[in-house]
């Protein structure tokens, strides 16, 4: 079974500082995805950011950018000038393909999150 | 574009008593899912719709829980007869492409209590 570690059970940074959140996941396989989501108390779970494994350029999207080592199957999460709104609880979750029936059969795990809270 | 739409948000029940929560989908999207998180916890697959088709329903305890989606589009969960172990937020998302690494979006959740 697939499996995805989030050692940092809670963080806290200051507003307009910078944090990272670990992920390590466990895999044989050579081609997956990866994923940051992101859940805010109350309210519904969205996309952060992804990242293919077969890129070597780490992905980016605004004040959020990830540090991808796939030799070490780590994959962090890095949170740039950080907002009020980025208080949210932070899942990692990995995807891979299951078999040999292409796209059709896959499976998507979510590791137990990290609580972060940005204080003002 | 509406999202990912869950009924109901909260609900209160006996042991031993049965539920049932309703999502819809975004419109379009192919696959469906329900998960089970508890609290502090990650979510979990309970099971996996492409259209009509259950494609890993692995996960689901089948001797209580039960899905459905009828016409490739809404679906419903139903738990009989609920237990106190059964008290979690069940979340139901939908992906357009979630094959080829696509985005899944979630809805907000139906959070149950049982009693």
């Amino acid at each position: 079974a697939q499996t995805v570690t989030q050692s940092q059970p809670e963080m806290s940074v200051q507003e307009a500082e910078t944090v990272t959140l670990s992920c390590t996941y466990d895999t044989s396989e050579s081609n997956y995805y990866l994923f940051w989501y992101k859940q805010p108390p109350s309210r519904q779970m969205i996309l952060v950011i992804r990242q293919e494994a077969y890129k070597q350029q780490n992905a980016t999207e605004n004040r959020f950018s990830v540090n991808f080592q796939k030799a070490a199957k780590s994959f962090s999460l890095k949170i740039s000038d950080s907002q009020l709104g980025d208080t949210a609880m932070y899942f990692c979750a990995f995807m891979k393909q299951e078999g040999d029936s292409g796209g059709s059969n896959y499976k998507l795990t979510f590791g137990k999150g990290t609580l972060l809270t940005v204080n003002p | 574009e509406a999202g990912v739409v869950q009924s109901p948000r909260y609900k209160i029940i006996e042991k031993k008593q049965p539920v049932a929560f309703w999502c819809n989908p975004i419109s379009g999207h192919n696959t469906l899912y329900w998960y089970l998180q508890n609290l502090g916890q990650g979510p979990e697959l309970l099971i996996r719709y492409e259209n009509e088709e259950a494609v890993d329903d692995s996960q689901l305890p089948k001797d209580r829980f039960s899905a459905e989606r009828l016409k490739g589009v809404d679906s419903t969960l139903k738990i009989q007869p609920a237990e106190l172990g059964d008290s979690a937020v069940y979340l139901c998302a939908s992906s357009l492409d979630a094959a080829y690494g696509g985005e899944l979006f979630f809805g907000e959740g139906s959070r149950l209590t049982v009693l």
